[in-house]
């Protein structure tokens, strides 16, 4: 079955860690960038980083750049967010998504075809 | 980063009622943009990418539009299934941003 599959997510202190994973199963996952994105409760939608299928291009968004990390295992079909002091704001749903990106001429559009169920993170003493 | 403003921030509308959604965008994109669908407790789902391809299995009700700074994603004939959250999202610059949501609700 094509699927993402996350987990990881739980309550955490503030200033504390946690690594969320992503199992990707039923489609050649080194070939594609992958994403996370994350929905605070009763909030939209925020872009939080994504990878290149190498891992040799990564991105962040402003408020977590310096305290998460995005890495990748091929071999383990996987995708990795490691938090590192975490803030109640980081409290959300956590979703990873594929990008099966589509290349017109010289542009490169993304398309996040594909989405996992979603883990939480609560971030409270 | 690029903000992305989405309106209405919801609607009510009725089954069969044409819905339309707009979305405009801080600076140039030119016509990097997607659409998604959420419904409660769910993930995303995608529709519409570079502005007004539709995504496989998508059904032809829905369509996008737009370049530069202003974008429209239109449901021709609302059916019960879709009501639900749209966000529009920028792929143009990083960090991506994606629009405040839509909500559609029935009316």
């Amino acid at each position: 079955e094509v699927q993402l599959v996350e987990s990881g997510g739980g309550l955490v202190q503030p200033g504390g860690s946690l690594r969320l994973s992503c199992a990707a199963s039923g489609f050649t996952f080194s070939r594609y960038w992958m994403t996370w994105v994350r929905q605070a409760p009763g909030k939209g939608l925020e872009w939080v980083a994504n990878i290149k299928q190498d891992e040799s291009v990564k991105n962040y968004v402003d408020s977590v750049k310096g305290r998460f990390t995005i890495s990748r295992d091929n071999a383990r079909n996987s995708l990795y967010l490691l938090m590192n002091t975490l803030r109640a704001e980081d409290t959300a749903v956590y979703y990873c998504a594929r990008d099966d990106t589509h290349r017109s001429g010289i542009t490169y559009y993304d398309a996040f075809d594909m989405w996992g169920q979603g883990t939480m993170v609560t971030v409270s003493s | 980063a690029i903000q992305m403003t989405q309106s209405p921030s919801s609607l009510s509308a009725s089954v069969g009622d044409r819905v339309t959604i707009t979305c405009r965008a801080s600076q140039d994109i030119r016509n990097e943009l997607g659409w998604y669908q959420q419904k409660p407790g769910k993930a995303p789902k995608l529709l519409i990418y570079a502005a007004s391809s539709l995504q496989s299995g998508v059904p032809s009700t829905f369509s996008g539009s737009g370049s530069g700074t202003d974008f429209t994603l239109t449901i021709s004939s609302l059916q019960p299934e879709d009501f639900a959250t749209y966000y529009c999202l920028q792929d143009s610059g990083y960090p991506r941003t994606f629009g405040q949501g839509t909500k559609v609700e029935m009316k």
